[in-house]
This record gives structure tokens, C-alpha cells and sequence, in this order.
């Protein structure tokens, strides 16, 4: 049974481009949420996705933004790249009667150069 | 809002000696409270949980911690350490319900010495 796939794992972006981080969610699970981790940090909150619809989201900018499918899977679109956007970005899924049972990925790690 | 405070960014232990990591949250709702370990270049995985059962919660690798309401506390223990438990152990805290984003502390670095 696979876990939470993220990809790409790695990816070098100049600062102003565009990228998308995509998610595939563990199976069973329906809900996916997004965390973006800066080196010696924690994970912060970004947004979460249910129902392909933004459900709740953190204190970030309206340069993230993203999508879910409705095969659960999901996106996260980061606009006007800026350096301090270089971070570990993580997707976390889980099912809606479990809120509290996530899944992690391996996240992707973002370098804005 | 919720809050963690993981205290001591850095812990160093010999190996067999005892692990006791840190973590204070604020909540102004019930909450449930985790331990996440994470190696390096990779992402989290749960180490033990607390959801308002029992205060005392066992998870896997031999840790185990506890909720003390009146403390906000939720330290994580482990009676002898492995070389294997060095990573990043990160403390998280979210609502029982309506908001169910996890709340991270900074984390604290473990290391374990021969």
C-alpha cells in the first residue's frame, strides 16, 4: 500500500518563476494538506484540501495556492518565487473521519535560486 | 491560537542513557498533541499520539510520552537510547476539533554518542 508520492523530489527555480508541487495521497485517504518546512525549522501550515476545496489555510500569502482532484490528489502553485520560498514543502494526507491520522510524504525539496 | 514550545533546539545523549525531550503547548480548545521524528531528507513520521484517552501514550521505537493538562506538557521519554534514534524530533498540537491543521514546534536536533 503506497504512502503519500510527492514530486518532483528536487527542483531549482529562479526567483520571480512559477512552480507546482504535486501530491498523491495515501490510499483510502481524502483530505490533503500542504506544510512548508524552512531549514531548522517546523513544518508550517498552508492550506488544506477537501472535496476539491480549500478547507483551511495558514498564514501564507496569495502567491500559494492550489487544487485538489477528484481522485484526491493535489497541487500546490507557488507564484512570483521569492528566495525565502526555498524550503522542504511537505503534503500530509488523511480521511476526513480520521482528521487526525495523517500520512506524510518525503516532501519536495524547493531551492529558489 | 495554539502554540509549542520545544525546549533545547539540541539534546546529547550516550547511548543506553535515558531521552527526554521537551514540549510545552498553549491551546485555548482541547487538544491533541504528537510527536513526529524526521531523519534526514525525509519527511515525518508519527512517532506516538495523544487524543484524550489515556495520559500516558506508548508509540513505536520504545517512546513514550506524557499529557500533563496542568503542566501543558507533553515531554517525550525513551529509558535507553539507541544510535538509531538520532533525527529531528518535532512536537505538534492541533484542535480535537473544528481546526485540524497541525501547530509544529521548532524542533529539537537528538544526538546519540557510542
Amino acid at each position: 500500500d503506497a504512502g503519500v508520492t510527492q514530486s518532483p523530489t528536487h527542483l531549482i527555480k529562479t526567483r520571480g518563476q512559477q512552480v507546482t508541487l504535486r501530491c498523491s495521497p495515501k490510499s483510502g485517504h481524502d483530505t490533503v494538506s500542504w506544510y512548508q518546512q524552512a531549514l531548522g525549522q517546523g513544518p508550517q501550515f498552508i492550506f488544506q484540501y477537501y472535496e476539491e476545496e480549500e478547507r483551511q489555510r495558514g498564514n501564507f500569502p496569495d502567491r500559494f495556492s492550489g487544487h485538489q482532484f477528484p481522485n484526491y490528489s493535489s497541487e500546490l502553485n507557488v507564484n512570483a518565487l521569492l528566495l525565502g520560498d526555498s524550503a522542504l514543502y511537505l503534503c500530509a494526507s488523511t480521511e476526513l473521519q480520521l482528521p487526525h491520522d495523517y500520512t506524510f510524504g518525503s516532501g519536495t525539496r524547493l531551492t529558489v535560486v | 491560537a495554539q502554540s509549542v514550545t520545544q525546549l533545547g533546539s539540541h539534546v546529547s545523549v550516550s547511548e543506553g542513557a535515558l531521552v527526554l525531550l521537551r514540549c510545552n503547548y498553549s491551546s485555548s480548545v482541547p487538544p491533541y498533541l504528537f510527536w513526529y521524528v524526521q531523519y534526514p531528507n525525509q519527511g515525518l513520521q508519527l512517532l506516538l499520539k495523544y487524543t484524550s484517552a489515556a495520559t500516558l501514550v506508548k508509540g513505536i521505537n520504545g517512546f513514550e510520552a506524557e499529557f500533563k493538562k496542568s503542566e501543558t506538557s507533553f515531554h517525550l521519554t525513551k529509558p535507553s537510547a539507541h544510535m538509531s534514534d538520532a533525527a529531528e524530533y518535532f512536537c505538534a498540537v492541533s484542535e480535537v476539533a473544528g481546526r485540524r491543521a497541525l501547530t509544529f514546534g521548532s524542533g529539537t536536533r537528538l544526538q546519540v554518542q557510542p
